[in-house]
């Protein structure tokens, strides 16, 4: 069965501190893995992805670290600012460019 | 670069009615897949459409259909409404064989 579990369901971070939330994936069809970002109202805006050749992929605050053995893998916001406050959602694709959805994280960065 | 838009915002429709939404994929794109969002949830891969035609086809029943037109937009027709179709629909739009798929604002759904 195609799943990916997402964890926590909501996180509380104080400005200026580290967010991480994790993932775990079944498939190991998976050939990418992205992160989206969904304010309330909006539709999941693209963050990073990552590929499973590769074991971290930075881009500013964001971090992917990918596990391919243990099939895992996580988003590290580095210097969380109250901007950031918003609903996180692993995902990961096969070949077949299905994106398959972690549950989401309700992340609240307080000031 | 015209990103990807969705038609309506909100709808509001009764037990049995049959809606059709639409979608508009971003500038240089030519594949659509929708995905239905409930409450709280991640949002769950309904169908996607390449070249006019259905490629690939999530957990749904056939009374979600849908249409891509040659100018590669999109619409999603849903007949025979339950109350548990109450949702946000988003749709993507992405470049076949690309991975990157980028979403509309999506259609807020209510079924009474």
């Amino acid at each position: 069965q195609q799943q990916v579990k997402q964890s926590p369901q909501s996180l509380i971070v104080q400005k200026g501190g580290i967010s991480i939330i994790n993932c775990a994936y079944e498939n190991t069809a998976f050939d990418y893995f992205p992160w989206y970002q969904q304010f309330p109202g909006k539709g999941p805006a693209l963050l990073i992805a990552i590929r499973p050749d590769v074991s971290e992929k930075k881009e500013g605050r964001f971090t992917i670290s990918f596990n391919k053995s243990a099939k895992q893998f996580s988003l590290h916001i580095m210097d969380s600012q109250p901007g950031d406050s918003a609903t996180y959602f692993c995902a990961a694709e096969n070949a077949g460019n299905m994106l398959t959805f972690g549950g989401g994280t309700r992340l609240m960065v307080k000031p | 670069e015209t990103g990807v838009t969705q038609s309506p915002t909100h709808l509001i429709k009764t037990r049995g009615q049959q809606v059709t939404l639409r979608c508009s994929s971003q500038s240089g794109h030519n594949t659509v897949s929708w995905y239905q969002q409930a409450l709280g949830q991640g949002p769950q891969f309904i169908f996607q459409y390449y070249r006019e035609e259905e490629n690939g086809r999530g957990n749904f029943p056939p009374r979600f259909s849908g249409l891509q037109f040659p100018n590669y937009s999109s619409e999603l027709n849903v007949n025979a409404l339950e109350l548990d179709d109450s949702a946000l629909y988003l749709c993507a739009s992405s470049l076949f064989g690309v991975n990157e798929q980028f979403f509309g604002p999506g259609t807020r759904l209510t079924v009474l």
